[in-house]
């Protein structure tokens, strides 16, 4: 099993619909979750910071539940600019020698006019 | 201010050669992390570096070997390479705070090894 899953997708959807993602981790260790974007041939750029009361920046909410152990981004009011990889991210073990960064996969949107 | 900056950004090897990445971090920041990424995949961790030490590792075999230099900036460097090497190295860069640090990635470096 792998510490970090998501589905891949594609999820393509029509612009302004809203969306949402789960990432599911398995290592009880996991200390601090984020999700990242990655645009086609580019390099990821954060999106957000997952944080246990939950957050919100925008049309944006990330959301955690540890007892669960998933992690989800829901997208509000699509647009098309929003089309992306979205990958999942779980830090492990910051503190210990073992820590480790694990990216799931992704995530594949793509919004449709 | 710039951003993470890596270097080359295209490069091609053949088997069994040796190779050397190097990145330069965001400024402010002190604290550098390689990654793999091959086609369709995430990004797999390799390694993080802080204060010239590898603080970090994931699972890559010790042909994947690096440095962090007083200045912060980092290299990579890969021995005898496979076919399976062929992929997109990230370097990101934090400043060390913690499990929340955030990393900025830089454009990466594309590795075709024939």
């Amino acid at each position: 099993r792998k510490e970090v899953e998501q589905d891949p997708g594609p999820f393509n959807v029509p612009e302004g619909a809203t969306v949402a993602f789960n990432c599911t981790y398995s290592n009880s260790a996991s200390q601090s979750f984020f999700w990242y974007r990655q645009d086609c041939r580019k390099e990821p750029k954060l999106l957000m910071s997952v944080y246990s009361s939950g957050n919100e920046d925008g049309r944006f909410t990330a959301q955690l539940n540890r007892a669960s152990q998933y992690i989800s981004l829901l997208i509000r009011d699509s647009k098309l600019s929003d089309s992306a990889t979205y990958l999942c991210v779980v830090n492990i073990g910051w503190y210990s020698s073992a820590s480790k960064i694990i990216f799931g996969s992704g995530t594949r949107l793509s919004i449709r006019p | 201010d710039a951003g993470v900056t890596q270097s080359p950004t295209h490069l091609i090897k053949t088997r069994g050669q040796q190779v050397t990445l190097r990145c330069s971090p965001k400024s402010g920041h002190d604290t550098v992390s390689w990654y793999q990424q091959a086609l369709g995949q995430g990004p797999q961790f390799i390694f993080q570096y802080y204060e010239e030490e590898e603080r970090q590792r994931g699972n890559f075999p010790d042909r994947f070997s690096g440095h962090q230099f007083p200045n912060y900036s980092s290299e990579l460097n890969v021995n005898a390479l496979l076919l399976g090497d062929s992929a997109l190295y990230l370097c990101a860069s934090s400043r060390r705070q913690g499990p929340q640090e955030t990393q900025y990635f830089g454009p990466g470096t594309r590795l075709l090894v024939l």
